[in-house]
């Protein structure tokens, strides 16, 4: 079935420290990519998203790009802050049929910066 | 910017009792979806729904859940008789439409707390 898989945490970088948070998905057809955050006690943010091959979604420093002939989307960014401390969600998004349409989420990943 | 917003944020019911989360999608939104994490895990898909019927729904989604939108503002979801394994964050979101470009918002968040 369709799915995401994402690198295990807890991730523990030092402030300043080039971050990577591998993904790789499987999916039948053609996913939209997605990187959700969640700051602790808080809800569901988008943090960037692909819709194409090739596309780069970016926000806040962070960086990852629709590969599908490796079928991943890695989340990288050049230098930490220890506001980034936050789980992130590797997600994607299919729309198939008429009814199907939902976000399938990895498991999440706990990124803890040390200042 | 308009946003989803879910009440309550915390909620503590005992087991075998009925509960309904609400949810206030982004008004001119169509489809409306519910998901939930239980602490520590994955976020999970629940139930789409649009034009007034589901779309689609998961395993979990048994007979003891049921959705509504009740007033064409208000989204709900109910539990009929809880268990203590319902325990968990439920996610409300809403999206456009089920075109990839347009995204799905996702609310703060019912924490909910089964005793």
């Amino acid at each position: 079935g369709d799915s995401v898989t994402q690198m295990e945490g807890p991730v523990t970088l030092s402030e300043e420290a080039f971050l990577t948070i591998n993904c790789t998905y499987t999916a039948t057809g053609y996913p939209s990519l997605f990187w959700y955050v969640q700051y602790p006690g808080e809800g569901l943010q988008l943090l960037l998203k692909a819709t194409k091959a090739d596309d780069k979604g970016s926000n806040k420093g962070f960086e990852a790009t629709y590969r599908k002939e490796t079928t991943s989307f890695h989340l990288e960014k050049g230098s930490v802050q220890v506001s980034d401390s936050a789980v992130y969600f590797c997600a994607l998004r299919l729309i198939l049929r008429y009814r199907d349409d939902k976000i399938i989420f990895g498991k999440g990943t706990r990124l803890h910066i040390l200042p | 910017e308009p946003e989803v917003t879910q009440t309550p944020s915390h909620q503590v019911t005992q087991m075998g009792q009925e509960v309904i989360l609400r949810c206030v999608p982004i008004s001119n939104h169509l489809y409306f979806y519910w998901y939930r994490q239980i602490l520590g895990q994955k976020v999970e898909f629940l139930v789409s729904f649009y034009n007034n019927e589901i779309s689609e729904k998961s395993e979990i989604f048994d007979d003891q859940f049921s959705v509504e939108r009740p007033d064409g503002s208000n989204f709900t979801l109910k539990i009929r008789s809880t268990k203590l394994e319902d325990s968990a964050m439920y996610f409300c979101a809403s999206s456009q439409d089920r075109n990839p470009t347009y995204e799905q918002y996702f609310g703060p968040g019912t924490r909910l707390t089964v005793t």
